[in-house]
């Protein structure tokens, strides 16, 4: 079954330490990954995606096949980040399959 | 462009009351779909379109109707809404396979 684990409900780091938000997922096929983010009060809106291979806003993501995770990491956390994060996989069908999300808080 | 609007943002039902959530998108996107947010579940897929008069079951589609006449609405139908659909519900679209999916604001549902 296509499944999508964050196992870390609530992750709370001090400004300046790294980040690291845990995903793993279940698919047969080669999926394509995403992490969204969504700030207070604003939208869902996407981070980043696997193919693009891309930093954004000082996050990565890298596609590990063999532990079927797609961690999402900063070196250096900032207040500003503190917000929910999904990690989501596409199906061949094109339908997106969530996580159950984390939230980080960055602390001051 | 507005992007995605829904509306409305809150509603209070009583059970088996039916309603439409609007979802509405300037994009010229064709693909669309529809997601409800639990607390601890993420976000669920209940119905999908991937172009105007198509449209197709998610992962929790009971009690939940769509149609998509045209490329820019997707209506959700609840027909006779229960406490378990009390949730937040976000509609989205993107243009396609593995774009990037753009929401809309939410709707947050309570059935009584």
């Amino acid at each position: 079954a296509q499944r999508v684990t964050q196992p870390e409900k609530l992750l709370s780091v001090f400004k300046g330490a790294p980040v690291e938000l845990k995903c793993n997922y279940s698919y047969s096929g080669s999926p394509e990954l995403f992490w969204y983010v969504q700030y207070s009060r604003q939208r869902l809106q996407l981070l980043l995606r696997h193919i693009s291979r891309e930093s954004i806003k000082g996050f990565t993501a890298d596609l590990n096949k063999g532990e079927t995770s797609f961690h999402l990491k900063k070196p250096f956390a900032q207040e500003e980040d503190s917000a929910m994060y999904y990690c989501a996989l596409m199906d061949s069908s094109y339908k997106l399959i969530f996580g159950s999300g984390t939230r980080l808080l960055v602390r001051p | 462009n507005a992007g995605v609007t829904q509306t409305p943002k809150f509603q209070v039902l009583k059970t088996g009351q039916s309603m439409t959530l609007q979802c509405a998108q300037d994009m010229n996107h064709e693909y669309m779909s529809w997601y409800r947010q639990d607390p601890g579940m993420g976000l669920r897929l209940i119905h999908y379109s991937v172009g105007a008069g198509i449209t197709d079951q998610g992962e929790v589609p009971n009690g939940y109707n769509v149609s998509r006449s045209t490329t820019e609405d997707f209506p959700l139908r609840l027909l006779s809404a229960a406490p378990s659909q009390t949730s937040v519900y976000f509609c989205a679209s993107s243009t396609g396979k593995g774009a990037e999916q753009f929401f809309g604001p939410g709707t947050r549902l309570t059935v009584l």
